[in-house]
């Protein structure tokens, strides 16, 4: 079965960085494209970045542009999210996701912390 | 602010029906397909409604989706206690190139 398993939240002061990741099984992982969504305490999703399935294509929210990254390694069924210059309001849960057509998801992982706070 | 626009909240009793509705436009869901997620307390949101009207595979038929024009709608029939949850409407957003979520709508089946 489809397994998304996200790892690397913690607390990090704000100005720092973080590298989340999201390891897959259960399904041929280089055929799927991967988005990133959070959910800061209490409020709604917010999608993040969406990379396809062999990295040639990479989309991002502009509250998080030219500060994370997505990146993928096919070899290791695994999904990156890079996050630089972090601010108080990049506190959420994260969430990795399977995308299906560019524009939903069908899969997603139980999501990881990050809290940015000094 | 949303892109796309959803009742923050619901209510209605078990057996009824509720419609959760989300609106958007031309660029988003007026030009292409939408997506709907329900979001138990406490975990991770689940595809409830892909391309508009379908289901994926365990999806009861008491939920099912439509769209007309710039707006989409989720049906809930015979509403259960285990309904309550936050429903969310997603599509992509051409004048963004990216995916966008509508602000999610707390069900209460009071």
């Amino acid at each position: 079965q489809v397994q998304l398993v996200e790892s690397g939240g913690g607390v990090v002061q704000p100005g720092r960085s973080l590298r989340l990741s999201c390891e897959a099984s259960g399904f041929n992982f280089s055929k799927y494209g991967m988005h990133w969504v959070r959910q800061a305490p209490g409020k709604g999703l917010e999608w993040v970045a969406l990379i396809w399935f062999d990295g040639s294509n990479k989309y991002y929210a502009d509250s998080v542009k030219g500060r994370f990254t997505i990146s993928r390694d096919n070899s290791n069924n695994t999904v990156s999210l890079q996050m630089n210059s972090l601010r108080a309001e990049d506190t959420a849960v994260y969430y990795c996701a399977r995308d299906r057509s560019g524009d939903y998801a069908d899969y997603w992982g139980q999501g990881t912390l990050v809290t940015v706070s000094s | 602010q949303s892109v796309l626009t959803q009742p923050p909240s619901l209510s209605a009793a078990p057996g009824q029906k509720v419609t959760v509705s989300c609106s958007g436009s031309s660029s988003n869901i007026g030009n292409h397909h939408v997506s709907w997620y329900q979001q138990l307390p406490g975990t991770a949101p689940k595809l409830l409604i892909y391309e508009s009207n379908k289901r994926p595979s365990g999806i009861p038929d008491r939920f099912s989706g439509s769209k007309s024009g710039t707006s989409a709608s989720l049906d809930i029939t015979g509403l259960q206690t285990g309904d309550e949850a936050d429903y969310y409407c997603g599509t992509w957003e051409s004048s963004l190139s990216a995916v966008v979520f509508g602000g999610g709508t707390k069900l209460t089946v009071l």
